[in-house]
């Protein structure tokens, strides 16, 4: 089945760093990533949505500025956490959708990565 | 209005008994309707789909869609403690390019031993 990869699994920084999150699909060829958010206890919230070679599609209230988002090639996109603070901390989760896949209901998770700022 | 409504529970069953999870939504354009699990500290992981009304069986699980109440389930048969989890009901539409995919909250089940 198709996978989904992200790294880290975990990072913890200080307030006011910036922090990278990679997303990748490892076999199979993605045009489009999203990125969601989940605090404990509650549902995955799209932050926004990434398409390859594109500008990213950020959902209303999410700052462009402060999440950047890159999708460089059909396997990877990244997210960037820039001057991070604690109320930043969350689980970030990323999905794929597959290039060739012909049905709009599949997207392909990735294991996730906890964010702390300390 | 939520565009998908989900019970956030949490839900306790005793180990053995039959679940039902559910959601309801209001657009009448969704095309596909999920039902994700999500082990604590995991991402989520796709259990079932179907994108028309009536039954869809899988093994213990069975996805149930309702369009014309705008009501979908999921039924667990003969539960185990290790189908304790989190179960996101997905839905999602594509229409003049435009994929739009809305998740649920999540309902929060434990299967007790």
């Amino acid at each position: 089945g198709a996978v989904v990869s992200q790294h880290p699994s975990w990072v913890i920084c200080k307030s006011g760093t910036s922090v990278k999150i990679e997303c990748r699909s490892l076999d199979f060829q993605a045009t489009t990533m999203f990125w969601y958010r989940q605090f404990p206890k509650q549902s995955l919230m799209l932050m926004a949505t990434s398409n390859e070679g594109s500008k990213a599609t950020y959902e209303q209230g999410v700052e462009k500025d402060k999440f950047l988002i890159n999708h460089a090639s059909l396997t990877l996109s990244t997210l960037t956490v820039t001057s991070a603070h604690p109320e930043d901390s969350s689980f970030y989760i990323c999905s794929a959708r597959d290039l060739y896949e012909g049905f709009s209901y599949e997207q392909y998770f990735g294991p996730g990565t906890r964010l702390t700022v300390t | 209005q939520k565009e998908v409504e989900q019970d956030p529970g949490p839900l306790s069953v005793p180990e053995g008994a039959i679940v039902s999870l559910n959601c309801t939504y209001s657009n009448s354009a969704f095309q596909y309707f999920m039902w994700y699990r999500q082990y604590s500290r995991k991402g989520p992981e796709l259990l079932m789909y179907t994108y028309s009304s009536g039954n869809k069986e899988d093994g213990r699980f069975t996805a149930q869609v309702d369009k014309s109440s705008k009501y979908i389930s999921l039924f667990i048969r003969d539960s185990q403690p290790s189908d304790s989890a989190t179960y996101l009901c997905a839905m999602s539409l594509t229409t003049s390019g435009t994929y739009k995919y809305i998740f649920g909250t999540g309902t929060r089940l434990k299967v007790l031993a």
